[in-house]
């Protein structure tokens, strides 16, 4: 499978608990971002990384949220002490560099806290 | 200025007809339109996208039109198939340095046999 791989794919949760999740891009992608989609909206930007740099955090990305992509790999979004509103679908995509076409998301992995 | 409007929200087109979306813009830092077809469970997959160098871009049954100077983009998609009741897309971005989406809110089409 050369598609991007995320896992879990649904995760449930209680209020509190902290989660992370993993995304493997594509292997010749070097640029990685997160992204959340909450029920009936578009895809929301959270965070980019190219290689092992993470590059940009969405304001959406609170202090409680971290991703990490060590060696330019794989790459894990990790929530503590998750909310209520923390509940939607985590998606990860990944691309070349500057060739907008090759942008492959995965399919997701949905958070839902109670 | 961030935002892209997108309509109507939901549709219903029946089997070999024509359905149309529309998008709006309002930040012209925007170079880039795709657009993304969504089924259940899965994540984005990249139908067709556009640059505002051109004012349409045809892929199969799938045409973008673009006006640049309304701000607006339409996904025409022609002889409409069930197949391709899903939940539809549409995204700008711009050039700052990597490719930042900003998605519209999404059209859930249903095309009837």
């Amino acid at each position: 499978d050369t598609g991007v791989s995320q896992d879990p794919r649904h995760k449930i949760t209680k209020r509190g608990q902290n989660v992370t999740f993993r995304c493997d891009p594509i292997s010749e992608h070097n640029r990685l971002y997160w992204y959340r989609q909450t029920l009936g909206q578009g895809p929301e930007f959270l965070t980019y990384f190219q290689n092992e740099a993470q590059l940009e955090k969405s304001r959406l990305l609170s202090d409680r949220f971290s991703a990490e992509r060590p060696k330019g790999s794989f790459s894990t979004l990790e929530i503590q002490r998750t909310e209520q509103g923390d509940s939607a679908m985590y998606l990860c995509a990944s691309s070349f560099p500057g060739v907008a076409d090759g942008y492959t998301f995965g399919s997701g992995t949905r958070l839902t806290v109670v | 200025q961030q935002q892209v409007k997108q309509s109507p929200q939901s549709l219903i087109v029946q089997k070999g007809g024509i359905s149309i979306i529309n998008c709006a813009y309002e930040n012209t830092a925007f170079d880039y339109f795709p657009w993304y077809q969504q089924f259940p469970g899965k994540g984005p997959a990249l139908l067709i996208a556009i640059r505002p160098d051109v004012s349409e871009k045809k892929e199969g049954r799938f045409t973008i039109s673009f006006n640049k100077s309304a701000k607006q983009f339409s996904l025409h998609i022609m002889d409409s198939q069930p197949g391709d009741s899903a939940t539809y897309f549409c995204a700008a971005s711009m050039n700052t340095g990597f490719q930042k989406l900003v998605f519209g809110t999404g059209t859930r089409l249903l095309v009837s046999p």
